[in-house]
């Protein structure tokens, strides 16, 4: 089983949809999450990090699912800067080091 | 944004040519670490520093040399560059090994 899966998408919504992602992962140990974007051919950005049982960020609300190893991104009233891709990553390993996978596309349209 | 600068941000050169990249960072923190991105995949972990001169390879390690002398510069060199090393390379940085990794811009490097 992989370490981490997304569906890769693409999710196409229009402007003030509600979408969300699931992530899966396959380490139980695993205490903390990461949720970064990543535009087209930049750099991933944070967008959240994930120590407990969720956490929210003005349109965006993350929930945790330890039970049934699953991390979600909800983004309420989409806009069409959300466009980008969204990468689940599992942190807390030895030296801090992540495993990203390749991420769910998200196209916000008009 | 936190301080990462990565150089040179573009570079093309030729196959059989040492390359290497500087990452440099004005945060004091421990941890750094070199990513490749290429279509198709997601980022891969090429080596790692937990600490000045203390390095360890990652998952696409091979063709890769680091070095890091001083907390505030890690170095990424190919010894001699191949065409399968045309890439984004990308340098991250975090306090611990606990906390999230923030990104530097990304060097954009093709090898003819």
């Amino acid at each position: 089983r992989k370490e981490v899966e997304q569906d890769p998408g693409p999710f196409n919504v229009p402007e003030g949809a509600t979408v969300a992602f699931n992530c899966t992962y396959s380490n139980s140990a695993s205490q903390s999450f990461f949720w970064y974007r990543q535009d087209c051919r930049k750099e991933p950005k944070l967008l959240m990090s994930v120590y407990s049982s969720g956490n929210e960020d003005g349109r965006f609300t993350a929930q945790l699912n330890r039970a049934s190893q699953y991390i979600s991104l909800l983004i309420r009233d989409s806009k069409l800067s959300d466009s980008a891709t969204y990468l689940c990553v599992p942190g807390g390993t030895s030296y801090g080091k992540l495993t990203f996978g390749q991420g769910t596309i998200l196209t916000v349209h008009p | 944004d936190a301080g990462i600068t990565q150089s040179p941000r573009h570079k093309v050169t030729e196959t059989g040519t040492p390359v290497t990249l500087r990452c440099h960072q004005t945060e004091n923190h421990r941890y750094m670490y070199w990513y490749r991105q290429d279509p198709g995949h997601g980022l891969r972990l090429i080596h790692y520093s937990y600490g000045v001169k203390d390095t360890d390879k990652g998952e696409v390690s091979d063709g890769y040399s680091v070095s890091r002398s001083k907390t505030e510069d890690f170095l990424l060199t190919l010894e001699s560059a191949t065409s399968s090393q045309t890439s984004v390379y990308f340098c991250a940085i975090s306090g611990t090994g606990e906390q999230p990794q923030h990104f530097g811009d990304g060097t954009r490097l093709s090898i003819l």
